[in-house]
């Protein structure tokens, strides 16, 4: 079965650092790009950009440049998203998908995982 | 970036109606549109690529058109399992956004 499994949800408070994983399994992991979008409670999707685990080229979306880092091992089939100093702004549900079409990027989400809370509190 | 609009943000509807929800985009994308579904706490569910293609396995009441700027998803006989909400997505230029979405409720 392809599937994506994503880490559990997190408890942070501003300034800390987290990173989160997302692992596919059941298909080649180096051919199909995986994004993450986030999706803030009550309110919409929104792409925060791709990385090909194949060669790691890594595409963001301008709203998320410079705020996240995304990066993949894959030795282990591993997605992640990384901040650095997390605000009370980055609370949200994450999720990671994967397009369809090997190789592409341009293409729909027909796999996601189950996506992460990540809570950022004083 | 792509601005999307969908239309209505919210609509009421009864078992066994048609509905169709609208999303616009800001400049021409060819075909590249998909539509979502999503339930509260789970992930989206993809429904329709290149504006016209049903996914496998989603069920064939949901139907989808438009090109360049303008797409419909159309949904008839609802069922109660389809009451969720609807979000399009371009995948011609990056970033792939998305509509704010359509929230499908039971009248």
């Amino acid at each position: 079965e392809v599937q994506l499994v994503q880490s559990g949800a997190e408890v942070r408070k501003p300034g800390e650092s987290l990173k989160i994983s997302c692992k596919g399994s059941g298909y080649t992991f180096t051919g199909y790009w995986i994004a993450w979008v986030r999706q803030i409670p009550g309110k919409g999707l929104e792409w925060m950009g791709v990385i090909y685990p194949g060669d790691s080229d890594t595409r963001y979306s301008p709203s998320f440049q410079g705020q996240v880092t995304i990066s993949a091992d894959k030795s282990i089939s591993t997605a992640y998203l990384q901040w650095n100093n997390l605000k009370a702004s980055d609370t949200a549900m994450y999720f990671c998908a994967r397009p369809r079409q090997y190789g592409s990027s341009y293409d729909a989400f027909d796999i996601w995982g189950q996506g992460t809370m990540v809570t950022v509190s004083s | 970036d792509i601005q999307m609009t969908q239309s209505p943000s919210s609509l009421s509807a009864s078992v066994g109606d048609t509905v169709t929800i609208t999303c616009r985009t800001s400049q021409s994308i060819s075909i590249y549109l998909n539509w979502y579904q999503q339930k509260p706490g789970k992930a989206p569910k993809l429904l329709m690529h290149v504006a016209s293609t049903l996914q496998s396995g989603v069920p064939s009441r949901f139907s989808g058109s438009g090109s360049g700027t303008d797409f419909t998803l159309t949904i008839s006989s609802l069922q109660p399992e389809d009451f969720a909400t609807y979000f399009c997505q371009q995948s011609y230029n990056s970033p792939h956004t998305f509509g704010q979405g359509t929230k499908l409720e039971i009248k």
